[in-house]
C-alpha cells in the first residue's frame, strides 16, 4: 500500500546529540514537509522540499536541517543547536493533483533526556 | 505567519447529540481550507478540502461549509458516536497552492460521551 513511513516511532537523546528521524514515501509526491507539534500548540512548518536536491525554511527551521536528495526520501536532523527538541514530529506529502490533500505519516516522538 | 485560529478547544458531547466547531482563517489570498480528523497515535486523516465560497461537502455523518469572504469554516457531526473522539484540525492554502505547506489551526479536540 502507498503511504508514509516514519522511523522510529520513539527515540531518546542525550543533550547535545544529533539524531535524524527518517521519512520516506511511495507516493510518488513531489513536494514534503515536516512539522512539529506541541502541547496545546497546532502544526508547526520546520521545513519543506518541493523538488529533489531543494528545500526552504519553515515557520521554525532554526536547530534543524534537512536534506533530499532521493524524491522518495527526506530525512530531519534535529541539531544540539535546537533549544528544545522535545515534541512530536510528523512528516508529510502532498498531491497536487487532488486538490493539493496532504498525506501525513504516523510521527515520531523524540524525547530529550 | 498566517493566523489560522479553531474554536472551541476541546469538546464534550453526549452520544447521539449533534454538534459544530469553527475555523477562522485568512480572508486574503485564499487557496483552499482542508479539514483533518487525527486520532490518538494514527495519522491525521482527510476529510474535506474546499476551495470555492459556499462549498458544502458531506462525508457521512460529517459535513463542512465554507465561507471565503468572512473567512471562517464550520464542521458538523450528526449524531455523535464514540468513534468520532478525535482532533479536528483545520488547515489554510494561501495562492501558493500549498505547496510551500498549509498553517494549521491548533485544532478541537472532541470527547464523545456514552
Amino acid at each position: 500500500d502507498g503511504g508514509i513511513t516514519q522511523s522510529p516511532k520513539y527515540l531518546f537523546r542525550k543533550e547535545g546529540q544529533n539524531v535524524t528521524l527518517s521519512c520516506e514515501q511511495n507516493l510518488n509526491h513531489d513536494a514534503m514537509y515536516w512539522y512539529r507539534q506541541d502541547p496545546g500548540q497546532g502544526l508547526r512548518l520546520i521545513y519543506y522540499s518541493q523538488i529533489v536536491n531543494d528545500f526552504q525554511k519553515g515557520d521554525i527551521a532554526e536547530g534543524y536541517s534537512v536534506s533530499r536528495e532521493k524524491k522518495e526520501s527526506f530525512p530531519l536532523t534535529v541539531t544540539s543547536a535546537q533549544k528544545n527538541p522535545t515534541a512530536f514530529y510528523l512528516c508529510a506529502s502532498i498531491s497536487t493533483g487532488t486538490g493539493n490533500t496532504i498525506y501525513f505519516g504516523e510521527g515520531s516522538w523524540l524525547t530529550v533526556v | 505567519i498566517l493566523n489560522v485560529e479553531q474554536s472551541p478547544q476541546s469538546l464534550h458531547v453526549q452520544e447521539g447529540d449533534s454538534t459544530n466547531f469553527t475555523c477562522s482563517f485568512p480572508s486574503s489570498n485564499f487557496y483552499a481550507l482542508h479539514w483533518y480528523r487525527w486520532e490518538t497515535a494514527k495519522s491525521p486523516e482527510a476529510l474535506f478540502v474546499m476551495t470555492l465560497n459556499g462549498d458544502e461537502k458531506k462525508k457521512g455523518r460529517i459535513s463542512a461549509t465554507l465561507n471565503t469572504k468572512e473567512g471562517y469554516s464550520y464542521l458538523y457531526i450528526k449524531g455523535s458516536q464514540p468513534e468520532d473522539s478525535a482532533t479536528y484540525l483545520c488547515a489554510f492554502s494561501d495562492s501558493g497552492g500549498g505547496a510551500d505547506g498549509l498553517t494549521f489551526g491548533k485544532g478541537t479536540h472532541l470527547i464523545i460521551q456514552p
